[in-house]
């Protein structure tokens, strides 16, 4: 069993370009969520999604992020347009399924730098 | 709305020292609460979690923590720290309603000194 998988680590992008941010979930397991680490801060949540549907974004910005989880292949967390202030971790957890998060799971994350 | 508060942004200690990490938590009918760590540069690890039953509970490296309702906290202690367990430390509880999302304190950093 591989973990949760995020790629990439590290993502390196100018202001005004788009960052796309993957995770795989662990084997059997149908939930993911995506937190943000600000720097020197603890972890926000950001949206909670099963496959091809979205739970819970209550903590999405409204504008320039979203997020997907399709049917086959990896979740993505996507920022258009990105600005300095995305600078962060971006973290995303699975679990087996609703209100299981009991057994949630985090990646390593990704870093993602604006410059 | 549910929260975590970790009074302590830092704590050092010397080696072999004991050390308790503070964690308070906004009442609620049922909480289940965490104590994540996050190693530099790494993802966060599960260290122990308070579902229900005994209110003490044990991470396999020392480290415990008692689930105390009437003071609403969850401090994370250790009898004796490593060097090793220099690292980032945080608390978090499940937030309100049925989407189960983790609510985070701000972390405290440990560091031991040898």
């Amino acid at each position: 069993n591989a973990g949760v998988m995020q790629n990439p680590r590290h993502l390196v992008r100018r202001r005004g370009q788009e960052a796309r941010l993957r995770c795989s979930p662990m084997k059997g397991h149908s939930h993911v969520y995506w937190y943000r680490q600000l720097p020197e801060e603890g972890l926000k949540f950001m949206v909670y999604l099963q496959k091809e549907n979205i739970i819970d974004e209550s903590g999405m910005p409204k504008e320039r992020f979203s997020a997907e989880f399709p049917k086959e292949g990896p979740s993505i967390l996507r920022i258009q347009q990105v600005v300095r202030g995305d600078s962060a971790a971006y973290f995303c957890a699975s679990s087996p399924g609703q209100g299981l998060s009991t057994e949630a799971f985090f990646g390593q994350g990704t870093r993602l730098t604006v410059v | 709305a549910q929260s975590v508060t970790q009074l302590d942004s830092q704590v050092p200690v010397f080696e072999e020292a004991p050390v308790e990490l503070r964690c308070n938590y906004s009442s609620s009918v049922s909480v289940y609460l965490f104590w994540y760590v996050q190693y530099p540069n790494q993802g966060l690890q599960l260290l122990l979690k308070y579902l229900s039953g005994s209110t003490l509970v044990e991470s396999i490296n020392g480290f415990e923590a008692e689930f105390n309702k009437s003071q609403t906290s969850f401090h994370l202690r250790k009898p004796s720290v490593h060097i090793s367990d220099t690292a980032e430390y945080f608390c978090a509880v499940i937030g309100p309603g049925n989407t189960d999302k983790l609510i985070f304190g701000t972390g405290t950093r440990l560091q031991v000194f040898p």
